[in-house]
């Protein structure tokens, strides 16, 4: 089975900061991996995926996460951040070869202050 | 807009009663898949549908049931409601059977149970 880790719960930062989220995640097998953000009384929305190749995958509205596979991490990053990427953000993975069923972390309620 | 849709928005309803949330998929979608999120439980995989067939089943629960129509909407009953089963569920979609496939989520059925 396959379980995700979100390290924090809540990052708060100052507009134009820069910003990490914190992912890591166990499985036996190999997964994909993705990044979903969900505005208040929205939808989960994704932010970007990795199925292969370039370990640094760049995905909407500038931000780019690394998989590390070593580390069994996935960090999702931006140089600049937003008053407008408040959100939450759901890191999750799926099996390779398998359902796409995600399982997801508990998330990190990212709060982008004046 | 994700483009799948479901119905109704919001709900309210009292303990043990039966309630039926609907979901329209994206047009050319034939993976549906419904999730709840819960503060205690996080966004947990109930079930998922592809073509009408049940492919995956996660935690749902035998008081809920779902099924996916020929025209691919799909509908999640669930009976015998409970407060704990409060909750925002998701229905999402996806083109294929593979994990590799972008799964697009709907904005959420809200049910709270009184």
């Amino acid at each position: 089975a396959q379980s995700v880790t979100q390290l924090d719960s809540q990052v708060p930062v100052f507009e134009e900061a820069p910003v990490e989220l914190r992912c890591n995640y166990s499985s036996s097998v190999s997964v994909y991996l993705f990044w979903y953000v969900q505005y208040p009384n929205q939808g989960l929305q994704l932010l970007l995926k990795y199925l292969s190749g370039s370990t640094l995958v760049k995905g909407i509205n500038g931000f780019e996460a690394e998989f590390n596979k070593s580390q069994t991490s996935f960090h999702l990053r931006k140089p600049s951040v937003h008053i407008s990427d408040t959100a939450e953000y759901f890191c999750a993975v799926s099996r390779r070869g398998g359902s796409e069923k995600l399982v997801f972390g508990k998330g990190t309620k990212l709060t982008v202050n004046p | 807009d994700s483009g799948v849709t479901q119905t109704p928005k919001h709900l309210i309803t009292a303990t043990g009663q039966r309630v039926t949330l609907r979901c329209s998929p994206r047009s050319g979608d034939l993976s549906v898949y419904w999730y709840q999120q819960s503060l205690d439980q996080g966004l947990q995989f109930l079930i998922q549908y592809y073509n009408g067939e049940e492919r995956a089943k996660g935690n749902i629960l035998e008081r809920f049931s779902a099924q996916q129509f020929p025209d691919l909407h799909s509908e999640l009953n669930l009976s015998s409601l409970e407060l704990g089963d409060s909750a925002l569920y998701f229905c999402a979609s996806s083109a294929g059977q593979g994990a590799a496939n972008t799964i697009y989520f709907g904005e959420g059925s809200w049910l709270t149970v009184v």
